[in-house]
């Protein structure tokens, strides 16, 4: 079964550290999407890529996260420095493979931070 | 920008009772597709059902099934003969035909299936 793959699954830190989050999509999928979840904010889209390029990332925070996709395998979630606020679930999700069926969107199980 | 509303916080249903979970939505996209999420507190995110803006009939997928009514851009879940599985979280989330396809979720509906 294929699936969307994320890591670290749970990261405690302290406030300052830099944090790096990994996805890695469903071979073939051309979108990939970075959502925080909280308890007050809920589900919260970040950043998505099509074809690897960014094209919306008018949801992160500019001044300490940064989101990038060096190659059509891997996508990465970075927060520097860290602060307790930034504590959530992560997710990614990946989907709408070229030519394909655009009801195929599937989530990874997510990175949950917390953030000392 | 999107919105989309949820009205339901939070549902109550009796086993094998069949439930509504509604979804109303504003964007501004001719065309649009709309997706449902299930939540349960495990956490994950699992996929429900997907319905694209040119299918004539409303999706159903085993026990969902569709009712979007693209007038009053409302796309509601109806989960018939309810489980205690059933129990999670839903969310549903539009998604446009032009521009990007941003994919913007709703506020969540926390389903309670009782025996």
């Amino acid at each position: 079964d294929a699936r969307v793959t994320q890591t670290p699954r749970h990261k405690v830190t302290e406030m300052g550290q830099e944090v790096t989050m990994r996805c890695q999509p469903i071979l073939g999928h051309n979108t990939v999407f970075w959502y925080r979840q909280t308890m007050m904010q809920g589900l919260e889209l970040l950043a998505y890529f099509r074809n690897r390029a960014p094209l919306d990332d008018s949801g992160m925070p500019k001044d300490r996260f940064s989101a990038e996709m060096p190659d059509a395998t891997l996508a990465t979630l970075k927060i520097q420095p860290s602060e307790p606020r930034d504590s959530a679930v992560y997710f990614c999700a990946s989907g709408f493979p070229a030519g394909g069926n655009t009801g195929e969107l599937f989530f990874g199980e997510g990175s949950r931070l917390t953030v000392l | 920008a999107q919105k989309i509303t949820q009205t339901q916080p939070g549902m109550f249903v009796q086993e094998k009772e069949a439930v509504t979970l509604d979804c109303t939505y504003d964007t501004s996209d001719p065309s649009y597709g709309l997706f449902w999420y299930k939540q349960p507190s495990s956490g994950e995110m699992i996929f429900l059902i997907y319905q694209g803006s040119y299918d004539q009939q409303n999706a159903t997928e085993g026990r969902y099934s569709l009712n979007f009514q693209k007038a009053r851009k409302s796309a509601n879940l109806v989960i018939s003969a309810s489980q205690l599985g059933d129990s999670a979280m839903y969310f549903c989330a539009p998604l446009g035909d032009t521009g990007f396809q941003k994919l913007v979720f709703g506020t969540g509906t926390r389903l309670l299936v009782s025996p």
